[in-house]
């Protein structure tokens, strides 16, 4: 079965460009994240969606940072403009409502750099 | 609020026992969770407690679970070098994982 697939993986910008990153996850799961991973830290919240509807998005910048889950399947989100902080991972992440412990798998991320 | 802590560096030798210490604040958690984080790469799930439990033991990991205390510590028998990684913990708060800072295991021959 394959896992969480994450594109790019690498993405460099300028400053005040935008970017989108892309998420399949796992087939079947209903429930995707997307988590924001700084350098050294862990990962943060952005955005939650149960199928195509976005029940938590308290911590999505919203005036620059923007998601959709067209089909309740794939997911992009997209910052216009970026700004320097912006450079970090973006985690996508998927979940079952058939497991009972409520674990999260992952992609490998979308490491931006914004220069 | 919710804040999970981890120390952020523990270095051990290879065949020693690592330990990895977190404290989180919701009580209400229902599980409590251990990643584990190799260098560009995904979290992957190691392990898992139910809060009803004190103790899980996963062939070379154990958990402990201390809920008064609301600590919650990682084992890791017979380290081996590719067990170097950062490890997060993690609490089931209302509907999302909230996850620590890290702690970076290096494991030295």
């Amino acid at each position: 079965e394959a896992g969480v697939v994450q594109s790019p993986r690498y993405k460099i910008i300028e400053k005040k460009q935008p970017v989108a990153f892309w998420c399949n996850p796992i087939s079947g799961h209903n429930t995707l994240y997307w988590y924001l991973q700084n350098l050294g830290q862990g990962p943060e919240l952005l955005i939650r969606y149960e199928n195509e509807e976005a029940v938590d998005d308290s911590q999505l910048p919203k005036d620059r940072f923007s998601a959709e889950r067209l089909k309740g399947v794939d997911s992009t989100l997209k910052i216009q403009p970026a700004e320097l902080g912006d450079s970090a991972v973006y985690l996508c992440a998927s979940s079952s409502p058939k497991g009972n412990t409520g674990e999260l798998f992952f992609g490998e991320g979308s490491r931006l750099t914004v220069l | 609020g919710e804040d999970v802590e981890q120390s952020l560096f523990l270095s051990v030798r290879e065949g020693d026992s690592s330990v990895i210490n977190c404290t989180y604040t919701d009580s209400s958690s229902t599980y409590l969770y251990w990643y584990k984080q190799e260098p560009g790469a995904g979290l992957q799930l190691l392990t898992y407690i139910f809060s009803n439990m004190d103790m899980k033991q996963d062939q070379r990991l154990t958990v402990l679970l201390n809920k008064k205390d609301k600590h919650l510590s990682l084992r890791i028998a017979d380290t081996q070098t590719g067990d170097s990684a950062i490890y997060f913990c993690a609490e089931k708060g209302f509907q999302k994982l909230v996850f620590g800072t890290g702690t970076r295991l290096l494991v030295s021959p």
